[in-house]
């Protein structure tokens, strides 16, 4: 079954302390992305990666980082997290970066 | 920065209504998307729209792209409890995706 998955689902972490969200498809797709869900703000997108071992920002990415390595993972790393970095994350993937976004079914963060 | 616009935030209706969502921006998009999500799960696409004036149909929902490419509507006939949702509008660019900020829909039987 076609599907992108994120890992954890929920997560409760303190100020500082690192933390990654996992992100994998297995569609063999190009483009990946992060984006954080906000009540009032819609979907932000944070990072995104348009092949293996290229990324770029997207509107909010202060706070974040990614890696892609390999073309099926996309990690999402919050080095040091603080509470304005809680948030509902998606991530996506599709083929070229312009076309049908599959996302996976989110990471709820709280910070604390 | 480019903004997309939803209008309204919320809505509830009783089944049966129809309904128009609307998503506006002062820019130009090559493509405009929608999507729909249920909670708990991430959005899922319903259709892209690509040429200004096009008029897509899924089933009782009717998709509109504006002829100068900034805008678009979606339709809903004869609403059921089933469409219920949070329905987004994106604009696609390349490699960028900006969304609005959503139309929280709910469908009361």
């Amino acid at each position: 079954e076609a599907q992108v998955t994120q890992n954890p689902r929920y997560l409760i972490t303190v100020t500082g302390k690192k933390l990654t969200v996992t992100c994998s498809q297995n569609m063999n797709h190009e483009y990946m992305s992060w984006y954080r869900q906000d009540p009032g703000l819609g979907l932000r997108q944070i990072y995104y990666s348009m092949n293996v071992e290229v990324t770029d920002k997207g509107d909010v990415p202060e706070g974040y980082k990614v890696s892609r390595k390999e073309k099926r993972n996309f990690p999402l790393i919050l080095e040091s997290p603080s509470p304005n970095q809680t948030s509902l994350y998606f991530c996506a993937s599709s083929w070229r970066g312009n076309e049908k976004l599959f996302f996976g079914s989110g990471t709820q963060l709280s910070v604390l | 920065t480019q903004l997309l616009e939803q209008s309204p935030q919320f809505l509830s209706i009783q089944e049966g209504e129809n309904l128009t969502v609307y998503c506006n921006s002062s820019s130009v998009f090559s493509s405009l998307q929608w999507y729909r999500q249920e909670p708990g799960e991430g959005p899922v696409l319903l259709v892209t729209v690509v040429t200004g004036g096009e008029v897509k149909k899924l089933k009782r929902l009717t998709f509109q792209f504006g002829d100068a490419r900034k805008d678009s509507s979606l339709h809903i006939t004869a609403a059921q409890p089933g469409d219920t949702g949070l329905y987004l509008c994106a604009g696609a660019g390349t490699y960028k995706y900006i969304f609005g900020t959503g139309t929280r829909l709910k469908v009361l039987a």
